[in-house]
């Protein structure tokens, strides 16, 4: 079965801090990816990746940067968190044409 | 970009009933439609997918019709269960499996009334 593991459930930052969030699969997949999940809003995607230091923008990508150094951990990076990114972020993961598979979240509040 | 309308945003069926869910895309290079099921707390999870090959696909209580004319998809969920109750998302993707990243519609949630 597939494991998408992120690395906290819950988290309270501050304005301005830098924020990583992790998340690592174990299934050797090529595809990683990050969305937002807003009341409301549905998912939103925010990065992805297709290989190890590779990666695309989605839909909603200002704000945000992501580092992919190994194939199976794929970092969403808040340069300077805001009130405006509060909301849960979940990672997911796909290999050719199989569905994507998706991590519990993480719930993310900046004060 | 790709655009994932679904209605309705709330549904309310009696327990046995039969709940229908609708969406509608507007990239015609659309391929993959996957459902997702999210319940509360939990990450989603898929339900049922189907690609642009296939016009229908079954799996026991659970239908997904695609009718890619009109670009649009449906989710039929036949002699619900309190257990179906939660939120359901639909996607589309280009990508064949969503590996270019799935665009989702903005849920429904069903509420399954004993």
């Amino acid at each position: 079965d597939v494991k998408v593991t992120q690395s906290s459930r819950y988290l309270v930052k501050r304005t301005g801090e830098k924020v990583f969030l992790e998340c690592v699969q174990d299934m050797d997949h090529e595809n990683m990816f990050w969305y937002r999940q807003d009341p409301g809003l549905g998912l939103r995607l925010i990065y992805f990746s297709y290989d190890v230091k590779m990666k695309e923008k989605g839909d909603i990508p200002e704000g945000y940067s992501v580092s992919r150094e190994k194939k199976e951990r794929f970092s969403l990076i808040l340069e300077s968190a805001s009130t405006n990114q509060t909301s849960m972020y979940l990672c997911a993961s796909t290999s050719g044409v199989q569905p994507q598979h998706f991590g519990d979240g993480t719930r993310l509040s900046i004060l | 970009g790709e655009n994932v309308e679904q209605h309705p945003s709330t549904l309310s069926v009696q327990e046995g009933d039969s709940a229908v869910i609708k969406c509608t895309y507007s990239d015609s290079a659309s391929n993959y439609f996957p459902w997702y099921k999210q319940e509360l707390g939990k990450r989603p999870q898929l339900i049922i997918d189907i690609r642009s090959n296939v016009g229908e696909k079954k799996d026991q209580r659970i239908a997904v019709t695609l009718n890619k004319t009109a670009k649009h998809f449906s989710l039929h969920i036949t002699e619900t269960q309190p257990e179906d109750s939660a939120v359901y998302f639909c996607a589309a993707s280009i990508g064949g499996g969503g590996a270019d990243g799935l665009t989702f519609g903005k849920g429904t949630h069903l509420i399954i009334q004993p």
